[in-house]
């Protein structure tokens, strides 16, 4: 079974600061991961989703990268602003099978960028 | 563009009352999710419709019903509500790409 793990839980940061936030899964076979961000009350918004063919993918200052074979994702939020500040959830696709419309998240990690 | 709307977004229901909640979405999108969000547990997908006329149970279908009404619109029934179904309730919707886009939620709370 699919598990997906973001390490860590929390992070509070200083604003201006480039940071990582990490994700990992146990199980290779994937079809595609997205990155979401969740802000308190509100629903999931899609950041950024990355095919399992491809290594990475960028939209203003985020980059999210993908390495299949390790099991790994990365998020990369450059220049940190308050704004930012939320929770930030992965989610992997299997690429086959019964299951393969079932995402399967992470816990998230819940960022704290201070002014 | 209103992407995937949810209705209503507050609902307070005693245990063993019923109701239905809604889904619409605008992107033309053939599949729709249905999915809890829960302290410690995560989202989990209850029903996912991979295309119009078609639903399937996910992680945690018991004591919930769907409704595929057409392509824009996916309900989520509880025919007898219990404390236990207390939760944020999401739907979400995908293209061809898998993307998934999500509602704002509806707050259930079951006394």
């Amino acid at each position: 079974k699919q598990e997906v793990t973001q390490i860590p839980a929390a992070l509070s940061v200083p604003e201006g600061e480039n940071l990582v936030l990490n994700c990992s899964f146990t199980d290779s076979a994937i079809y595609n991961l997205q990155w979401f961000r969740q802000d308190p009350g509100k629903g999931l918004t899609s950041l950024l989703l990355i095919q399992s063919s491809q290594r990475e993918q960028t939209s203003g200052r985020l980059n999210a990268s993908l390495d299949k074979s390790s099991g790994r994702s990365t998020l990369y939020i450059a220049a940190s602003q308050p704004g930012d500040s939320a929770t930030y959830l992965c989610a992997v696709r299997p690429y086959s099978g019964a299951g393969s419309y079932q995402l399967t998240f992470g816990k998230g990690t819940k960022l704290s960028v201070i002014p | 563009n209103a992407g995937v709307t949810q209705t209503p977004k507050f609902q307070v229901l005693k245990t063993g009352q019923s109701m239905t909640l809604q889904c619409a979405q605008d992107m033309n999108h053939n599949s729709m999710y249905w999915y809890r969000q829960d302290p410690g547990m995560g989202l989990r997908l209850i029903y996912y419709s991979a295309s119009e006329g078609t639903t399937d149970k996910g992680e945690v279908p018991n004591g919930y019903n769907v409704s595929r009404l057409n392509k824009r619109e996916f309900s989520l029934r509880l025919e007898s509500a219990a404390p236990s179904q207390t939760s944020v309730y999401f739907c979400a919707s995908s293209g061809d790409l898998y993307e998934q886009y999500f509602g704002p939620g509806t707050r259930l709370t079951v006394t």
